[in-house]
């Protein structure tokens, strides 16, 4: 059965800090889809990006960057200099493809609570 | 990015009546939408996977008589919790799917609702 972690249920920073949230993932298929989302107080959910199993490059967009590791079922993700606007909770979530792609359903980890501190 | 939207975006019913919440994909046709719930300081949970034009696919224990999904166009997917109670009180989230291009879903901005 999948499954997503997320071990970190709070983290405070102070600003500027660099923060590392963590995710690990279950899953028996070979083909599957790995997100990351941003959900600030307002509740409207904010993609952040995708990423396949079979691509294992690290991405870097701005302030942030994620490591998808699959020796270790882990994709991390971390914001570099941190701002009071990062401040909410964020979401990974795991994919399955499914037979013929049909099935999608989004399997949500309970998510983490960044707040950053002035 | 895809546009979804959700109306309304807060409601307050009292205890035994129906509400409707409706959910939109604004700018692209959406084959399948999906409706979560999320309760306070949770993650969010599949409650349905909702297919244009067929019965919604129901996860295990959500009842379907009391969570009726409607997805009569390839643009608009409608919740209605029926005999709504307290316990249902929760924000509920849709979600829409491009047909092609990608597996992201686009998400609504949610609905509050509250039950008296």
């Amino acid at each position: 059965a999948q499954k997503v972690t997320q071990a970190q249920t709070e983290i405070s920073v102070v600003e500027k800090e660099d923060v590392t949230l963590d995710c690990v993932y279950e899953t028996r298929d070979t083909t599957y889809y790995l997100f990351w989302y941003k959900q600030p107080p307002s509740g409207e959910l904010v993609f952040l990006i995708r990423r396949n199993s079979f691509d294992e490059q690290n991405e870097i967009s701005g302030r942030y960057s994620w490591n998808f590791q699959k020796s270790t079922s882990s994709f991390n993700f971390t914001i570099t200099a941190s701002q009071v606007v990062d401040s909410a909770v964020y979401f990974c979530a795991l994919s399955e493809e499914g037979y013929g792609g049909a099935t999608n359903k989004l399997i949500f980890g309970t998510g983490t609570l960044l707040a950053v501190q002035p | 990015g895809a546009v979804v939207s959700q109306h309304p975006s807060r409601v307050i019913c009292k205890s035994g009546t129906s509400v409707k919440i409706e959910c939109r994909s604004l700018d692209f046709q959406a084959t399948t939408m999906f409706w979560y719930r999320q309760f306070p300081k949770q993650s969010l949970m599949l409650m349905a996977t909702s297919n244009e034009g067929s019965k919604a696919t129901y996860e295990q224990g959500v009842e379907k008589d009391k969570f009726l999904i409607n997805h009569a166009s390839l643009t608009l997917s409608t919740l209605t919790v029926t005999s709504a109670h307290p316990e249902d009180s929760s924000f509920y989230i849709c979600s829409a799917r491009k047909p092609v291009g990608g597996y992201e879903q686009y998400f609504g901005p949610g609905t509050r609702l509250t039950v008296t």
